[in-house]
């Protein structure tokens, strides 16, 4: 059985630092895997997408890196700014369905 | 990316009574649907994967006849939580992709379901 996990719990960082998210699954036959931001109730906005044969993706400040021989992938946040204050969540995509971890809350300080 | 709307995005209803929720795929045609429930400050749980044109397959310990899916086209997905009780109160969120297993999932933005 597939299981997700995401290390920290929560992180609080003063404005402008990098920092790195941390993801690890059990099982490594994955689809892809898929890092999502959610908002205090709200809904989960797509970050960024990692095809099961690609090792990284970035999107402006944020790179997200895929190791599926190890289970692990990290997603780097450059010069961390407060609108970046939210839930990330990492999730895999295995035998049809998305497995979740837990999350990280991050709140960046002004 | 892809736009999933989910309606409505808050509900109240009394013990006893039923709800319904729509998840929509604006701008894609989704064969596959997934509902979700998400419990304060935990993960998103997988109920069901929504088939259109065929019957839901759930999750195990997920309730067929409580929680009603219903995926009659390509863009339409609805869950009716029916015999609504206080444990049923959460925060529902939907789910479609626009194309087999390999491709993006996009997410509504919710639906907090608050039964009194």
């Amino acid at each position: 059985k597939q299981e997700v996990t995401q290390i920290p719990a929560a992180l609080s960082v003063p404005e402008g630092e990098n920092l790195v998210l941390n993801c690890s699954f059990t099982d490594s036959a994955i689809y892809n895997l898929q890092w999502f931001r959610q908002d205090p109730g709200k809904g989960l906005t797509s970050l960024l997408l990692i095809q099961s044969s690609q090792r990284e993706q970035t999107s402006g400040r944020l790179n997200a890196s895929l190791d599926k021989s190890s289970g692990r992938s990290t997603l780097y946040i450059a010069a961390s700014q407060p609108g970046d204050s939210a839930t990330y969540l990492c999730a895999v995509h295995n035998t049809g369905k998305l497995i979740f971890g837990q999350g990280t809350t991050l709140q960046v300080k002004p | 990316g892809a736009v999933v709307s989910q309606h409505p995005s808050r509900v109240i209803c009394k013990s006893g009574t039923s709800v319904k929720i729509e998840c929509r795929s604006l701008d894609f045609q989704a064969t596959t649907m997934f509902w979700y429930r998400q419990f304060p400050k935990q993960s998103l749980m997988l109920m069901a994967t929504s088939n259109e044109g065929s019957k839901a397959t759930y999750e195990q310990g997920v309730e067929k006849d409580k929680f009603l899916i219903n995926h009659a086209s390509l863009t339409l997905s609805t869950l009716t939580v029916t015999s609504a009780h206080p444990e049923d109160s959460s925060f529902y969120i939907c789910s479609a992709r626009q194309g087999g297993m390999n491709t993006e999932a996009f997410f509504g933005q919710g639906t907090r379901l608050t039964v009194v």
